[in-house]
């Protein structure tokens, strides 16, 4: 069975803390994702990686940075945690020519106090 | 850019045919797709349209009409477990072809 594993389920940090979210895919997928979601804002893209050591970013990447050093594993570090980075982080992963997300992790709830 | 519209919130009773609308507006356009989102849990893909028309898996299908930036996910026999949230999402052309989700449409079935 696939699977995109985040290695917490549920995070609780301080604020100016740097926090690190960490996701692996055992699919050989060329493509990982970070989103957000939040209530009445949806799924929103934070960066995504095409390749190892290869990033863009998505719609929302302040205060965030990634880090792709092996095809398996995407990771997402938050600088200097602040509490509106309080939320729901979906890792997501794909082949090479599908630019959607294919499959999703169960996702991280973090909260910043 | 892309912006995406659907409803917040629908309840249906089990057994009936519910349909979800999309409409989008966005500067360049290389399909659509449906996602399903149980709470708590991750989304899970549905279905993909590219081309106008129907595409039909099992008791969902999906329709596109790209020249009215409207898409449409029908589902029949509903049951109980389809109480979910249910995603759409553009992806637009050029580079990386990035990917924007709408916000999403709760369903409740009830019984």
């Amino acid at each position: 069975d696939v699977k995109v594993t985040q290695s917490s389920r549920y995070l609780v940090k301080r604020t100016g803390e740097k926090v690190f979210l960490e996701c692996v895919q055992d699919m050989d997928h060329e493509n990982m994702f970070w989103y957000r979601q939040d209530p009445g804002l949806g799924l929103r893209l934070i960066y995504f990686s095409y390749d190892v050591k290869m990033k863009e970013k998505g719609d929302i990447p302040e205060g965030y940075s990634v880090s792709r050093e092996k095809k398996e594993r995407f990771s997402l570090i938050l600088e200097s945690a602040s509490t509106n980075q309080t939320s729901m982080y979906l890792c997501a992963s794909s082949y090479r020519g599908d630019f959607q997300p294919q499959h999703f992790g169960d996702g991280t709830r973090l909260s910043i106090l | 850019g892309q912006n995406i519209d659907q409803p917040t919130e629908m309840t249906a009773t089990e057994g009936a045919i519910v349909q979800i609308n999309c409409t989008y507006q966005t500067s360049g356009f290389n399909g659509l797709f449906w996602y399903q989102q149980h709470a708590g849990e991750a989304p899970t893909f549905l279905s993909y349209n590219v081309l106008d028309g129907l595409e039909e898996k099992g008791r969902f299908s999906s329709f596109l009409s790209r020249s009215k930036g409207y898409s449409y996910l029908l589902l029949k026999e509903l049951q109980m477990k389809d109480s979910a949230s249910y995603l759409c999402a553009v992806r637009g052309r050029g580079g990386y072809q990035k990917v924007t989700f709408g916000t999403g449409t709760k369903l409740q079935v009830i019984p």
